[in-house]
């Protein structure tokens, strides 16, 4: 079964710190890839995916993700944090084609101090 | 756009109590799933369906139920609260991918469930 590890559970940044969240999976075969930014009080949303192709990503908000396949890693990136990042970060990945099941990783806690 | 709605957002049972969580979509996806969130465990799925009439368990089924009757539309059961099921609760939606789609999950605005 594939699983996600976030190894960051809380984070705290001083505004423009850089940032880098970590996240590992498991799995052998063709995966997708996201990232997804949940802030305070409201639903999730997506900030990036790798599907394919480069595996440097780049999202939303100067956000950007490299996957390194020989290190089964998806680790988010941004150089310059701000207070309205402070928020809680996703990691997940599925099986590529069809429908396969979404597995999230346990969620990493960023909060930026102005 | 509305994309994925959930009704209603917050809620209060007591244990025994059945309700159904509303979620509807409107953007024509054919896959729909059911999440819940829990601190520090990250969202896992309840269950989830890939058309019209054809639901599936996820990894934590128990004490719920879905039907999928239309493609718009796809409620959660909870047959007789516990406790245990206090949890906010996310809908999510996306498309099969074929013809150029992508099939990026979007996410409902979630429903905050306590069960006393």
């Amino acid at each position: 079964a594939q699983s996600v590890s976030q190894h960051n559970h809380h984070v705290i940044l001083s505004e423009a710190a850089s940032l880098e969240l970590g996240c590992n999976y498991s799995y052998g075969g063709t995966v997708n890839l996201f990232w997804y930014v949940q802030y305070p009080g409201q639903h999730l949303q997506l900030l990036l995916k790798y599907f394919s192709g480069d595996p440097l990503v780049k999202g939303i908000k100067g956000f950007e993700a490299e996957f390194i396949k020989s290190k089964f890693s998806f680790n988010l990136r941004k150089p310059s944090v701000q207070w309205s990042d402070t928020a809680e970060y996703f990691c997940a990945v599925k099986n590529s084609g069809g429908y396969q099941k979404v597995t999230f990783g346990t969620g990493t806690k960023l909060q930026v101090i102005p | 756009n509305a994309g994925v709605t959930q009704t209603p957002k917050f809620q209060v049972l007591k244990t025994g109590q059945s309700m159904t969580l509303q979620c509807a979509q409107d953007m024509n996806h054919e896959y729909m799933s059911w999440y819940r969130q829990d601190p520090g465990m990250g969202l896992r799925l309840i269950h989830y369906s890939v058309g019209a009439g054809i639901t599936d368990q996820g990894e934590v089924p128990n004490g719920y139920n879905v039907s999928r009757s239309t493609t718009e539309d796809f409620p959660l059961r909870l047959l007789s609260a516990a406790p245990s099921q206090t949890s906010v609760y996310f809908c999510a939606s996306s498309s099969s991918g074929g013809a150029g789609r992508t099939n990026i999950q979007y996410f409902g605005a979630g429903t905050r469930l306590s069960v006393l």
